[in-house]
């Protein structure tokens, strides 16, 4: 079955910093990569979305990255701020299939 | 405002009482789901539907059933929940022919808890 792992549970960085997650995945290469936010006691809200065939993507102070060879997609957000703090999910669709989710990762952005 | 809703938000009940958790969403989505989260398993899809009378199997749907009557409504059934269900769940939807593998709009969750 489809295997997510986001790198760590909870990642620190100073504001200003640029925080970077990873999601890595196993089994199946997936034709979409999704990045959403998620706040404490709320629902999952989407960021992005970037396909097989694209290797980046931008939004904002948001970047995606997707690499089907090192099956990995590296989020970044630049310029963080401690309105960033939250958690970051990755969310993979594999054609034919559903979306699958990670764990997410935990950022905390330090004033 | 274009919104997911899910009613009841907190829920606590007992083995074996059958509960609804509904879900509606106003943005004439044809793609639902059913979701829980879980501490270390993250989003885990229970069911799904595509359009209107359709629906089908997630990943973790034991003990769970759903309808899909309307295109706005997907309620989430427990017919003799258990405490291995107590968990948040979250109903989300899809823009119209596009399915899971665009954006997913998801509602505030439900808590649920089976005692």
């Amino acid at each position: 079955s489809q295997k997510i792992e986001q790198n760590s549970e909870a990642l620190n960085i100073q504001e200003g910093k640029t925080a970077t997650l990873t999601c890595n995945y196993t089994n199946y290469s997936p034709a979409y990569l999704q990045w959403y936010r998620q706040d404490p006691g709320r629902g999952p809200v989407f960021l992005l979305l970037i396909r097989e065939n694209e290797k980046e993507k931008r939004k904002e102070r948001l970047k995606v990255t997707f690499d089907t060879t090192l099956k990995q997609s590296l989020f970044h957000i630049t310029a963080s701020q401690p309105a960033d703090s939250a958690t970051y999910l990755c969310a993979l669709y594999r054609r034919g299939n559903n979306l699958f989710f990670g764990t997410g990762t935990r950022l905390t952005v330090i004033p | 405002e274009a919104q997911v809703t899910q009613n009841p938000r907190y829920l606590i009940t007992v083995t074996g009482k059958k509960l609804t958790v509904t879900c509606s969403q106003n943005m004439n989505h044809e793609y639902m789901s059913w979701y829980r989260q879980d501490p270390g398993l993250g989003l885990r899809q229970i069911y799904y539907s595509m359009n209107v009378e359709v629906t089908d199997k997630g990943d973790v749907p034991e003990g769970y059933k759903v309808s899909r009557k309307e295109k706005r409504n997907f309620p989430l059934i427990l017919e003799s929940p258990s405490p291995n269900q107590t968990s948040l769940y979250f109903c989300a939807s899809s823009p119209p022919l596009s399915g899971p593998y665009n954006e997913q709009f998801f509602g505030p969750g439900t808590r649920l808890t089976v005692l």
